[in-house]
């Protein structure tokens, strides 16, 4: 079982329209979660990071964090075709402080 | 401040060969980690380095090598270089083990 599971896409969406992206992770002890977005050829820019149960709002992402169910989202709201990416969702596991990537789920979002 | 910088941007080697990447991480930043990234196993851990010691490993042969200096740049070396080696080399910096970690821009690798 991978430690971190993202749906790979390609997930599509219009332009302006809100944009869902999920993560589920298998160590129960994890803490922290962040969500990194990649364009294509360049490497990882973190989005956001989460650490407590609920919502986490910054501009148009919006972080949701479910420890007892395990899992992590990513809402972008008013979504731009320069959202356009992989999004690669983060887990720091409980021990040795090791981050987790998942292997990013594809967006396209449509003019 | 400064990103993180990776050198060099990109590298083409051929098989049996060795490669030497070099990561300068953000200013203060003492933890260095290392991952591999390739189309189908996406981000894979190599190691992490904190105070030019190797806190963790990922599940990589031992031809996989690094180490910190004491201004906290790192290098990762891999020798007798496979074609499976293709791929980029992605160096994230982060204040200490744990914190939130920032990429660098990658060394893409082509191994013929």
């Amino acid at each position: 079982q991978k430690e971190v599971e993202q749906n790979s896409g390609p997930l599509s969406v219009p332009e302006g329209a809100i944009a869902s992206l999920n993560c589920t992770y298998s160590d129960r002890g994890s803490q922290s979660f962040f969500w990194y977005r990649q364009y294509s050829g360049k490497s990882p820019e973190l989005i956001m990071s989460i650490y407590s149960n609920g919502d986490k709002e910054d501009g148009r992402f919006t972080a949701q964090l479910n420890k007892a169910s395990q899992y992590v989202s990513l809402l972008i709201r008013d979504s731009q075709p320069s959202d356009s990416a992989t999004y690669l969702c983060a887990v720091r596991g409980e021990g040795g402080n090791q981050f987790y990537f998942g292997t990013g789920t594809s967006l396209t979002v449509i003019p | 401040k400064a990103g993180v910088t990776q050198t060099p941007r990109y590298l083409i080697k051929t098989r049996g060969q060795q490669v030497t990447l070099s990561c300068s991480p953000i200013s203060g930043h003492r933890s260095v980690s290392w991952y591999q990234q390739t189309p189908g196993q996406g981000l894979q851990f190599l190691f992490e380095y904190f105070s030019e010691t190797q806190r963790n490993k990922g599940n990589f042969p031992g031809r996989f090598s690094g180490r910190q200096f004491s201004n906290s740049r790192s290098e990762m070396n891999v020798s007798t270089l496979e074609l499976g080696d293709s791929a980029l080399y992605l160096c994230a910096s982060s204040p200490g083990p744990g914190e939130t970690q920032y990429f660098g821009p990658g060394t893409r690798l082509l191994v013929l």
